[in-house]
C-alpha cells in the first residue's frame, strides 16, 4: 500500500522561509514522478511543482524562482523549500505521485496535506 | 492554459449529474477527474478521458467532445456530494480546472 506523509507547515511571516517534507512508502520516490500540488483555504487545487523520475524539475510560474523541490533517494523523502513566502502562498500543500500512461498524466497518489499559512 | 467549469451543479438523489470541463487545448489533451469531500485528499475518479480507477463505482463515466469534457455520475447518491475538478497535462505543467461543486438535494 502506497502512503505519503507531509509535514512542516507552520504559521510564518511574509518573507520567510520553510521547508516540507514527504515521506513515501509503498514506491521508491526517486523511481516516480513526485509533485506538489497546493490549495489555498476555500479555493481550487493548484499544481505547484514536480521532480521526475530523471530528475529534472518544473515549476508552476507562480513559485518560480522562490520554491525549489528536492527528493532524498535513500529515505525515499520528497522536499520542497519554500523562500520569500507570501501571504497569498497560504494553502495546505499535497505530496502527490503523478503516473503518465502514454497519452496522459495524473495524480493517482496523494497525501493528507499539510498547512502552511503565511501571515504577520 | 486554463480549464473552466461550471462553479456549481445540483442533482436529485438518482438523477444524472453532468460536469463539463472546457479549455482552448482541451481537444488535444486526456483530461482526467478529482473527487474532493471536505476536510479529505482528492481522489482521481477518470483518467484518460473515460478510463475508471480500481474501486470507482460504474456509476462515473467520462466523455469528450471536441474542447469539452464532461464527468457524468448517474443515479447520484448523497456520497457523490463534494467538490470535482479536471485536469489535463501539458508539457511538464499540469493544470486543474476551477473546480464543480455538486450538491445532491
Amino acid at each position: 500500500e502506497v502512503q505519503l506523509v507531509e509535514s512542516g507547515g507552520a504559521l510564518i511571516q511574509p518573507g520567510g522561509s520553510l521547508r516540507l517534507s514527504c515521506v513515501a512508502s509503498g514506491l521508491t520516490v526517486s523511481s516516480n514522478y513526485m509533485n506538489w500540488v497546493r490549495q489555498a483555504p476555500g479555493k481550487g487545487l493548484e499544481w505547484v511543482s514536480i521532480v521526475f523520475s530523471g530528475g529534472g524539475t518544473s515549476y508552476a510560474d507562480s513559485v518560480k524562482g522562490r520554491f525549489t523541490i528536492s527528493r532524498d533517494n535513500s529515505d525515499d523523502t520528497l522536499h520542497l523549500q519554500m523562500n520569500s513566502l507570501r501571504v497569498e502562498d497560504t494553502a495546505v500543500y499535497y505530496c502527490a505521485r503523478s503516473f503518465c500512461g502514454g497519452v496522459s498524466c495524473y495524480f493517482d497518489y496523494w497525501g493528507q496535506g499539510t498547512l502552511v499559512t503565511v501571515s504577520s | 492554459h486554463e480549464l473552466t467549469q461550471p462553479p456549481s451543479v445540483s442533482v436529485s438523489p438518482g438523477q444524472t449529474a453532468r460536469i463539463t470541463c472546457s479549455g482552448d487545448k482541451l481537444g488535444d489533451k486526456y483530461p482526467c477527474w478529482y473527487q474532493q469531500k471536505p476536510g479529505q485528499s482528492p481522489v482521481l475518479v477518470m483518467y484518460q478521458d473515460n478510463k475508471r480507477p480500481s474501486g470507482i463505482p460504474e456509476r462515473f463515466s467520462g466523455s469528450k467532445s471536441g474542447n469539452t469534457a464532461a464527468l457524468t455520475i448517474s443515479g447520484t447518491q448523497a456520497m457523490d456530494e463534494a467538490d470535482y475538478y479536471c485536469q489535463a497535462w501539458d508539457i511538464s505543467t499540469y493544470v486543474f480546472g476551477t473546480g464543480t461543486k455538486v450538491t445532491v438535494l
